[in-house]
């Protein structure tokens, strides 16, 4: 079965820096997703990768997905307090439509 | 962006009661649903997939005599915790696949068993 594994764990920044999370699946992607997760609350959609080599951007948050469809990045440029949460990246499973998770990634940014 | 609500937020309840939590894709239609459960500092584990109109199909070692699944609409699935025991106690969360392959989720449920 296909596995998402999740770098690093959790991470703490100062604000304004940059950081980078990774998602590395032990087999092929045919689509990747990456959300974000506050406490206790759902998960809330940020970007969706098909394509290798495809990359995309919204505001200061950038995903891609490499050629060979096996790893993802999601990097967050100048962040800011309000970016911190739990980021998961998520893969079709190729079943049902359902999607696997990585156990996510801890942002915490201090001011 | 699409919305898919899941009510209630949070539920206390005595062990021995069921509980059901609503989960209803607001703005566009849902043949399939997702229901999810989220242990503390665990990724998400599917529960079963919820189809409109048959049969939920649930993932192996989900009792499905405990969690009773209904999807009677294409915008509202229903997850019923029968007999609830403190076991049970959870983060349960939904999602709705649109077409082109997003899944968008409610707010979870937070389910607590005394």
């Amino acid at each position: 079965s296909q596995e998402l594994e999740q770098s690093p764990q959790s991470l703490i920044v100062q604000e304004g820096k940059n950081l980078t999370i990774n998602c590395t699946s032990s087999k092929t992607l045919y689509g990747l997703y990456w959300y974000k997760q506050k406490y206790g609350e759902g998960l809330i959609f940020l970007m969706m990768l098909q394509k290798g080599g495809e990359e995309k951007s919204h505001e200061k948050i950038t995903a891609k997905l490499d050629e060979k469809k096996q790893q993802s990045s999601l990097h967050i440029t100048a962040s800011q307090p309000s970016h911190a949460g739990i980021y998961l990246c998520g893969a079709d499973s190729g079943s049902q439509g359902n999607l696997i998770f990585g156990k996510g990634t801890k942002l915490s940014v201090k001011p | 962006g699409a919305v898919v609500s899941q009510h209630p937020s949070r539920v206390i309840c005595k062990s021995g009661t069921s509980v059901k939590i609503e989960c209803r894709s607001l703005d566009f239609q849902a043949t399939t649903m997702f229901w999810y459960r989220q242990f503390p500092k665990k990724s998400l584990m599917l529960m079963a997939t919820s189809n409109e109109g048959s049969k939920a199909t649930y993932e192996q070692g989900v009792e499905k005599d405990k969690f009773l699944i209904n999807h009677a609409s294409l915008t509202l699935s229903t997850l019923t915790v029968t007999s609830a025991h403190p076991e049970d106690s959870s983060f349960y969360i939904c999602s709705a696949r649109r077409s082109g392959g997003i899944q968008y989720f409610g707010a979870g449920t937070r389910l607590s068993v005394l």
